[in-house]
């Protein structure tokens, strides 16, 4: 079955400082990949997607994330963190098996401290 | 433009009663998706739908149902609501069927007692 994991549940880093967030998923095919972000009293947004093509691909908000399919992962990055990013991570996977499936992860709080 | 738009925004219902929520998608957009997220946790895929028609659906039991209509406004009912039921219920519109970028509205709060 389709799965997604995001192994940290939260995540604290100093403002100004790089970022990664781990993003493991399970599906046979090749999968569609999303990562999304949450910020208190707002709605889901889009951060970035992968489809096809090259494996590093760039998102909003200075966001990028990599597609490894021999780890299974997808892990966001920033280099450079700023206060206003502080907010829950989704990494979610498309799954078109028996229909159009948009799988989530648990997702990941991130804290920036001064 | 305007964006995803659902409501009500909050509901408060009794165990065992039904609701209806709505959602209207971004114009132009032909698919909308319904989510179910519970406090601490990611949303869970419940249906999609594209030219009024069902194009995936998730685990939840047959007390949930949707509909689609001709100007692909969007209606998700819930049935002999539980306490388990109280979630917020997201509503994502896109251009077409299957993972192009989704567009969410800011959900429709539903708490059962």
């Amino acid at each position: 079955a389709q799965s997604v994991t995001q192994p940290d549940i939260h995540i604290t880093v100093s403002e100004g400082a790089s970022l990664e967030l781990r993003c493991n998923y399970s599906y046979g095919a090749t999968p569609y990949l999303f990562w999304y972000v949450q910020s208190p009293g707002q709605g889901l947004q889009l951060l970035l997607k992968y489809f096809s093509g090259d494996t590093l691909v760039q998102g909003i908000k200075g966001f990028e994330a990599e597609f490894k399919r021999s780890q299974s992962s997808f892990n966001l990055r920033k280099p450079s963190v700023h206060w206003s990013d502080a907010a829950e991570y989704f990494c979610a996977v498309g799954a078109g098996t028996g229909g159009f499936k948009t799988i989530f992860g648990a997702g990941t709080r991130l804290f920036v401290k001064a | 433009d305007a964006g995803v738009t659902q409501s009500p925004t909050h509901l408060i219902k009794t165990r065992g009663q039904q609701v209806t929520l709505r959602c209207s998608p971004i114009s132009g957009h032909k698919s909308v998706s319904w989510y179910q997220q519970v406090l601490g946790q990611g949303p869970q895929f419940i249906f999609q739908y594209y030219e009024k028609e069902e194009r995936g659906r998730g685990n939840f039991p047959d007390r949930f149902s949707a509909r689609q209509f001709p100007n692909y406004s969007s209606e998700l009912n819930v049935n002999a609501l539980l306490l388990g039921d109280s979630a917020l219920y997201l509503c994502a519109s896109s251009l077409r069927q299957g993972f192009y970028e989704q567009y969410f509205g800011p959900g429709t709060r539903l708490t059962v007692t």
